[in-house]
């Protein structure tokens, strides 16, 4: 079965900081995605970033970065310069590839219990 | 273009009542699912599809219903209203592929009493 583990609950830092936010997951898949979502106060979801299991190159967009490492399944996002609009709450997931009898395979998102992430003035 | 929507946005039920909760999305499609959320414990899927005529059972999917006629639509059937089932239920769609980042409504907040 599939795993995702985010053990930081709530993470409180000044504005202007740099923040990580942990994510750790399992699977037995050799083919993998995973994804981060955020989601502001306002509730909706906001995709942030998808990367492959076979792609463990870093990304950086902006002020946010991933650090993907397959060796301890760990996708690991990072605030640079945190904002007072960063405040939200960070969801990491894993896609399952669905059975292939199923027409188009499709995925399953498994999601972690989310960070609630706050930036103060 | 609509992306996914979700209605109603709010809904207050008493134990025992039904309701269909509806989704819809423009985008073509294939795959579709419901999540409902809770607090602390993430997203859990309840239902998906992954074209018209074809659903499965998610991680939660005792209480609901689902049925997918039209690729556009998939909605979410509570036939017996249980407090537990008090929580805010997202749709979602993607491309058929494993990869595809999945496309999320808005949200329903529910309430059971």
């Amino acid at each position: 079965a599939q795993k995702v583990t985010q053990a930081q609950t709530e993470i409180s830092v000044v504005e202007k900081e740099d923040v990580t936010l942990d994510c750790v997951y399992e699977t037995r898949d050799t083919t993998y995605y995973l994804f981060w979502y955020k989601q502001p106060p306002s509730g909706e979801l906001v995709f942030l970033i998808r990367r492959n299991s076979f792609d463990e190159q870093n990304e950086i967009s902006g002020r946010y970065s991933w650090n993907f490492q397959k060796s301890t399944s760990s996708f690991n996002f990072t605030i640079t310069a945190s904002q007072v609009v960063d405040s939200a709450v960070y969801f990491c997931a894993l896609s399952e590839a669905l059975p292939g009898i199923l027409t188009g395979g499709g995925n399953k998102l498994t999601f972690g219990t989310g960070t609630q992430l706050k930036v103060e003035l | 273009n609509a992306g996914v929507t979700q209605t109603p946005k709010f809904q207050v039920l008493k134990t025992g009542q039904s309701m269909t909760l509806q989704c819809a999305q423009d985008m073509n499609h294939e795959y579709m699912s419901w999540y409902r959320q809770d607090p602390g414990m993430g997203l859990r899927l309840i239902h998906y599809s992954v074209g018209a005529g074809i659903t499965d059972q998610g991680e939660v999917p005792n209480g609901y219903n689902v049925s997918r006629s039209t690729t556009e639509d998939f909605p979410l059937r509570l036939l017996s209203a249980a407090p537990s089932q008090t929580s805010v239920y997202f749709c979602a769609s993607s491309y058929s592929t494993g990869e595809g980042e999945q496309f999320f409504g808005p949200g329903t907040r529910l309430t059971v009493l």
